[in-house]
């Protein structure tokens, strides 16, 4: 049972581009949505986040989008680097069936590669 | 300021040992969390624990995986007798009080399961 899924599992942009990674849903119980970078050998590192009473936050060059409506968040990066070629999971939080909020349910990851 | 820290990275038991794998929390967390990543899979959440108590052990298998997190000491993830489909990446993430949804990872521990 998938609960969050990253149905792309690779995106290919150029330098200097925009780079959109997207995120869908199913569990309506969630309210925290989460973005992190991981590199290979490496923890998950914190992107951004999001709570479900916003539709948009921003953090330098990466921003997120939710549509609650839709159960689907976006995370774009303007403009895409070099570095930030990395895996990129999505995550979600909430009392979702009885569970804490500090159970994330994680998306399967994108592999972003940004090219020079 | 330290990040989470996690030991061993690496670890190579036989099938039947026992793994022990250990987290310290980044300094004022007080929530540690502990994710295992399969190959070619996303993080799964196994068990959520404060200092002396579980709060949500819903991801745990219910044999031969356990955790703990003492009032002093680091949380440690124990694995009896294991097999070769425990072989995964485990993470540690903590977070701090009052914020359970803002988890910083550590570098996670690849255990190998001969």
């Amino acid at each position: 049972d998938q609960q969050v899924k990253q149905n792309s599992p690779s995106l290919s942009v150029q330098e200097g581009r925009i780079s959109i990674l997207n995120c869908d849903y199913t569990n309506s119980m969630f309210d925290y949505f989460l973005w992190y970078k991981k590199y290979p050998a490496e923890g998950p590192t914190f992107l951004i986040s999001i709570s479900s009473i916003k539709d948009k936050n921003e953090d330098g060059r990466f921003t997120v989008f939710l549509n609650k409506s839709a159960k689907h968040l976006s995370l774009h990066i303007v403009p895409s680097q070099p570095g930030d070629s990395a895996v990129y999971f999505c995550a979600a939080s909430g009392w979702a069936g009885g569970t804490s909020y500090g159970k994330l349910t994680f998306g399967q990851g994108t592999i972003l590669t940004v090219h020079p | 300021n330290a990040g989470v820290m996690q030991n061993p990275r690496h670890l190579v038991r036989r099938r039947g040992q026992e793994a022990r794998l250990r987290c310290s929390p980044m300094k004022g967390h007080s929530h540690v969390y502990w994710y295992r990543q399969l190959p070619e899979e996303g993080l799964k959440f196994m068990v959520y624990l404060q200092k002396e108590n579980i709060i949500d052990e819903s991801g745990m298998p219910k044999e031969r995986f356990s955790a703990e997190f003492p009032k002093e000491g680091p949380s440690i993830l124990r694995i009896q007798q294991v097999v070769r489909g425990d072989s995964a990446a485990y993470f540690c993430a903590s977070s701090p009080p009052g914020h359970p949804g803002e988890q910083f990872f550590g570098p996670g521990t690849r255990l190998t399961v001969l």
